[in-house]
């Protein structure tokens, strides 16, 4: 089983609309968890980290669920420019190595 | 924000030379970076944990004597891809861990092709 795991998409998603999706991970006592994005042929860039009450920045909203080990990102009114892969990121223990998802693909069509 | 930069951005070179790249943290110190790899549609995967001022810690099924790794300075890592071949075609990125904040910030990445 991999460590972190996410739904490739691709994620179609008209402008405007919500897209949601989640990640699964594997080591239940995780510590900290992070949203990247990466766009096409680029470094990935931290969007969001992802605290257990959950957290909102601007049209982006996380959620870490511990009981079923898994964390979910929602967008809202999708802009063209969200189209990117969205990576999932997983550190088991504090200052110790991140373990990244494969990454979901949205795609924001006008 | 912090910034981190790798160099250079792309190289093509052919089988057997040796490539080097930097990867700088421009804004903070860095006692620890890190050197992944990525290939097309698939996760970074984790190489070596480079720290400074020793040897880089390098993950299982990383070859240690392939992929050089130095950690001479708190702004500088290089990663020296030895006696390349054409499976090492490969994205590389290196990433700074912000020693204040926990956060890792990660170079743009250098494209490699061996020819």
């Amino acid at each position: 089983r991999k460590e972190v795991e996410q739904d490739p998409g691709p994620f179609n998603v008209p402008e405007g609309a919500t897209v949601a999706f989640n990640c699964t991970y594997s080591n239940s006592a995780s510590q900290s968890f992070f949203w990247y994005r990466q766009d096409c042929r680029k470094e990935p860039k931290l969007l969001m980290s992802v605290y257990s009450s959950g957290n909102e920045d601007g049209r982006f909203t996380a959620q870490l669920n511990r009981a079923s080990q898994y964390i979910s990102l929602l967008i809202r009114d999708s802009k063209l420019s969200d189209s990117a892969t969205y990576l999932c990121v997983v550190r088991p223990e504090s200052w110790g190595k991140l373990q990244f998802g494969a990454g979901t693909q949205v795609v924001v069509t006008p | 924000g912090a910034v981190v930069s790798q160099h250079p951005s792309r190289v093509i070179c052919k089988s057997g030379t040796s490539v080097k790249i930097e990867c700088r943290s421009l804004d903070f110190q860095a006692t620890t970076m890190f050197w992944y790899r990525q290939f097309p549609k698939k996760s970074l995967m984790l190489m070596a944990t480079s720290n400074e001022g020793s040897k880089a810690t390098y993950e299982q099924g990383v070859e240690k004597d392939k992929f050089l790794i130095n950690h001479a300075s708190l702004t500088l890592s290089t990663l020296t891809v030895t006696s390349a071949h054409p499976e090492d075609s490969s994205f590389y990125i290196c990433s700074a861990r912000d020693p204040g904040w926990e956060t890792q910030y990660f170079g743009p990445g250098t494209r490699l092709l061996v020819l």
